[in-house]
């Protein structure tokens, strides 16, 4: 079955941007009208969706991120990346990739998820 | 954004009794055209992702055992574990999905008594 893992420094310095890798596994990224999405959880507290690229290359971003988010895919590793710029403590929380299914164009669920990265945001 | 809230924050159930959490949103998330509602729950155990139950408001995810289930329509919506066994120990989210962003309880975390 599909298996998605995060990869990426664990610590950024504010103002910087942040870098994460999702590599898919048993399965192939161009395949089957997915939303490949990234969703983040700070300590203690509740889910954040962050974005998506659609398997047609499309993105879609949280308004309350867009202006410092980009999601993008690397068909030829099975990848997709996130940059989040100009980070702030608030940034810090664990990272999750995930795949979104859903037979409605409206939205989609997430359906597998990544085990997930800690990012500390920290000088 | 649709605001989804969740009740209780917290509940803690004997093993082989109920669990009810619920979920309201603070809009409509019934689709007309196809009259499906546009939500779903996770359980997130410690140190663990998110794990899918439910879509559709009520389709159990395959594999999800059947006293997991899901109910509800519009704006207010439950997730009752029938028989509470050790291994349901987890915060419980739901998210709509009706409309971006899609957006998420705050979670509910379900203990033993």
């Amino acid at each position: 079955q599909v298996q998605l893992q995060e990869s990426g420094p664990g610590l950024a310095k504010p103002s910087q941007t942040l870098s994460l890798t999702c590599t898919v596994s048993g399965g192939s990224i161009s395949n089957g009208g997915y939303y490949w999405s990234w969703i983040r959880q700070p300590a203690g507290k509740g889910l954040e969706w962050i974005g998506h690229i659609y398997t047609s290359g499309t993105t879609n971003y949280n308004p309350s991120l867009k202006s410092r988010v980009t999601i993008s895919v690397d068909t030829s590793k099975n990848q997709f990346s996130l940059q989040l710029s100009s980070v702030t403590a608030a940034d810090t929380a664990v990272y999750y990739c995930a795949r979104g299914y859903s037979t409605s164009w409206r939205g989609y669920w997430f359906d597998p998820w990544g085990q997930g990265t800690l990012v500390i945001v920290s000088p | 954004d649709i605001v989804m809230t969740q009740s209780p924050d917290s509940l803690t159930v004997s093993l082989g009794e109920r669990a009810t959490i619920n979920c309201k949103s603070s809009q409509n998330i019934l689709y007309s055209s196809n009259n499906k509602n546009y939500l779903a729950w996770y359980q997130q155990k410690p140190g663990q992702p998110p794990n899918l139950l439910i879509y559709w408001a009520s389709t159990r995810e395959s594999g999800v055992p059947d006293r997991f289930s899901g109910s509800g329509s519009g704006t207010d919506f439950t997730l009752t574990i029938s028989s509470l066994q050790a291994a349901d120990v987890a915060i419980y989210y739901c998210q709509q999905y009706y409309s971006s962003p899609c957006t998420f309880g705050q979670g509910t975390k379900l203990e033993i008594k």
